[in-house]
């Protein structure tokens, strides 16, 4: 049983590119969460899918910001137009939801240095 | 909107000393999950336990255990004879009926020989 899977683990880009990273959840885990976490902070939740349907969308993500998972299986998400406040990492988790009980399990992030 | 708050941005402990990270949590549900993280340096977020709001019965896992004080909105992380292993950041999150957690600023352990 393999983990949480993120790719690329870090990227560098200009202000104003266009970055994708993308989650592959451990298998037949059909929750899968998204959270940003900034130098000295905790992870501060951004959006989280049940299966391919996103059902909770923090006020933090804005227009720029974008998450699909269109098959139920791995996820991206999208920031257009990147800003320097932008930099984070970026954490990508998964749960089953077996029994109600909504453990997560993280990935290794996706760190965005935005130059 | 939930609040978790970790009053110690840093501590410190020996190794085979016993530790305890303190926690505390806003919040107007009844019935919610609190967690512990464990995140080490450039590695991955792993999760350390977990504790059900309904259980009065303190979670533990091996040298972990928690003392969950319901009306008192507190949720302490006890780590028992510390290894050098244990040194990392701690969160503390909190589960309501929202699946979000809600984590707070953490606090760096560092556990010398």
């Amino acid at each position: 049983d393999t983990g949480v899977s993120q790719n690329p683990r870090h990227k560098i880009t200009k202000r104003g590119q266009n970055v994708t990273f993308r989650c592959d959840p451990i298998s037949e885990h059909n929750r899968l969460y998204w959270y940003r976490q900034t130098l000295g902070q905790g992870p501060e939740f951004l959006t989280y899918f049940q299966n391919e349907a996103q059902l909770e969308k923090s006020r933090l993500l804005s227009d720029r910001f974008s998450a699909e998972r269109p098959k139920g299986s791995f996820s991206t998400l999208e920031i257009q137009r990147t800003e320097q406040g932008d930099s984070a990492m970026y954490l990508c988790a998964s749960s089953s939801g077996l029994a109600g009980v909504y453990e997560q399990y993280f990935g290794p992030g996706t760190r965005l240095t935005v130059t | 909107a939930q609040t978790v708050t970790q009053s110690q941005p840093e501590m410190s402990v020996q190794e085979a000393e016993t530790v305890t990270l303190s926690c505390t949590y806003d919040t107007s549900e009844s019935d919610y999950y609190l967690f512990w993280y464990k995140q080490p340096p450039s590695r991955q977020m792993i999760l350390v336990i977990r504790q059900e709001a309904y259980k009065q019965q303190n979670a533990t896992e091996n040298r972990f255990s928690v003392n969950f004080q319901k009306a008192a909105k507190s949720f302490s992380l006890k780590i028992s004879d510390s290894q050098l292993g244990d040194a990392a950041m701690y969160f503390c999150a909190f589960q309501g009926g929202s699946e979000k957690l809600v984590f707070g600023k953490g606090t760096k352990l560092t556990v010398n020989p």
